[in-house]
């Protein structure tokens, strides 16, 4: 069955922490995606990457960076937690074949609250 | 930038009833698909429409796709307590990445 976990669920930060989101997915996909959501916004994508190493940037990523060392894991780094950084983040993944907008498959989400 | 728009944003029904969401969208698109989010959890893909496609049925599920009009419906029939969640559509066009709306919240009253 597929299964992509994220690190935690739910997240305490202080202003100017250094955060790190994990996610792992284990169905072997190319794709990898770091969405933020919030009330009333609905989805935005952060970053994705389609291979190791590599990276692209979304619609929001001031702020964030992110790391794909191994396929089946990518970080996504807040450098200095900000109060405007507090939301609900999802990691999905999906096959290469199809691109990006192929079927998506979301974790659970972790919801961060920055103080 | 907004590809999905969902109407209603909001949408109450009593159990047994159909629920019907729509969708339009603002550029031409490869595939639109929509899912399924159960309150503070991650999102479910419920569904893909190619942009070839005019209708797809998944159980209870029913999709039409017009692309004359830029848009979609999602038909969840004999709706079901379970069925409560919030409903997005996600379209795939030029960028080829999936762009979200911002999503229908279905509740379902047993």
């Amino acid at each position: 069955d597929v299964k992509v976990t994220q690190s935690s669920r739910y997240l305490v930060k202080r202003t100017g922490e250094k955060v790190f989101l994990e996610c792992v997915q284990d169905m072997d996909h190319e794709n990898m995606f770091w969405y933020r959501q919030d009330p009333g916004l609905g989805l935005r994508l952060i970053y994705f990457s389609y291979d190791v190493k590599m990276k692209e940037k979304g619609d929001i990523p001031e702020g964030y960076s992110v790391s794909r060392e191994k396929k089946e894991r990518f970080s996504l780094i807040l450098e200095s937690a900000s109060t405007n950084q507090t939301s609900m983040y999802l990691c999905a993944s999906s096959l290469l074949e199809g691109g990006p907008g192929e079927t998506q498959y979301f974790g659970p989400g972790t919801r961060l609250l920055v103080l | 930038s907004q590809q999905g728009e969902e109407d209603p944003q909001a949408l109450s029904i009593q159990e047994g009833e159909n629920a019907t969401m729509n969708c339009s969208y603002k550029t031409s698109i490869n595939n639109l698909q929509w899912y399924r989010q159960n309150s503070g959890r991650g999102l479910v893909h419920l569904i893909l429409i190619r942009s070839n496609e005019r209708e797809k049925h998944s159980g209870r599920l029913r999709v039409t796709l017009d692309t004359s009009k830029k848009s979609s419906s999602l038909l969840i029939t004999a709706s079901r307590a379970a069925d409560t969640a919030s409903y997005f559509c996600a379209g795939q066009g030029g960028s080829e990445k999936l762009v979200f709306g911002k999503g229908t919240k279905l509740t379902v009253n047993p």
